[in-house]
């Protein structure tokens, strides 16, 4: 059974510039969620992605965006890059459909803004 | 008020003792709820599942659910200081989509 992996590992970026971050999920899952984790803070619900379709958002505004490829990987997009960006960003796959909402998250990409 | 509070410690303990973690919750719809543990720098692990009220075990671990006082507990029995991290509890409503995080707590056991 392969994990949740997410790509790259560490990135700097510069403010107002765009990022794009993947994740694929675990073998056998079919739903992506995607979080925000800030330092000494618990991840932050940004939104989830089943069926190609996001299914839910948290309380990010529009320049977080997504994206879920037939496979069920994923893609998280953030827009004009603001200081307060700078976090670890999380993916988490479940299955939708199944008998539990289990999420299994992957080691996250570090994300720093300067 | 926070949709989900957690005493983020730090809490420290010797090798072998019993911890117990916390965390409260005010949305009376939540009925998914989850312990993960995170080591540093890295995405968390999943160590506990439980749907609605009660108790459930996996070996040292034992979560326990108590929705009437929207209050869950995960114990964590022979303390090892492998089990040294950050414990987040998390829970969903109805459709289990959107999961609230507490902001977790650091525990530290000492040999």
């Amino acid at each position: 059974e392969t994990g949740v992996t997410q790509s790259p590992t560490h990135l700097i970026k510069t403010r107002g510039q765009q990022v794009t971050l993947r994740c694929s999920s675990q073998s056998g899952h079919n739903t992506v969620s995607w979080y925000q984790q800030a330092l000494g803070q618990g991840p932050q619900f940004i939104f989830q992605y089943y069926r190609e379709e996001e299914n839910g958002r948290g309380n990010f505004p529009p320049r977080f965006s997504g994206l879920q490829f037939p496979n069920y990987s994923s893609e998280l997009n953030v827009n004009a890059l603001e200081l307060d960006d700078s976090a670890l960003y999380l993916c988490a796959s479940s299955l939708t459909g199944g008998y539990s909402y289990e999420q299994y998250f992957g080691p996250g990409t570090r994300l720093t803004v300067t | 008020q926070k949709e989900v509070e957690q005493d983020p410690g730090p809490l420290s303990v010797p090798e072998g003792a019993i911890v117990s973690l916390n965390c409260t919750y005010s949305n009376s719809a939540f009925q998914y709820f989850m312990w993960y543990r995170q080591y540093s720098r890295k995405g968390p692990e999943l160590l506990m599942y439980t749907y609605s009220s009660g108790n459930k075990e996996d070996g040292r671990f034992t979560a326990q659910v108590d929705k009437s006082s929207k209050y869950i507990s995960l114990f964590i029995r022979d303390s090892q200081p492998s089990d040294s991290a950050t414990y987040l509890c998390a829970m969903s409503a109805n459709t289990g989509n959107q999961f609230y995080f507490g902001t977790g707590t650091s525990l530290t056991v000492i040999p």
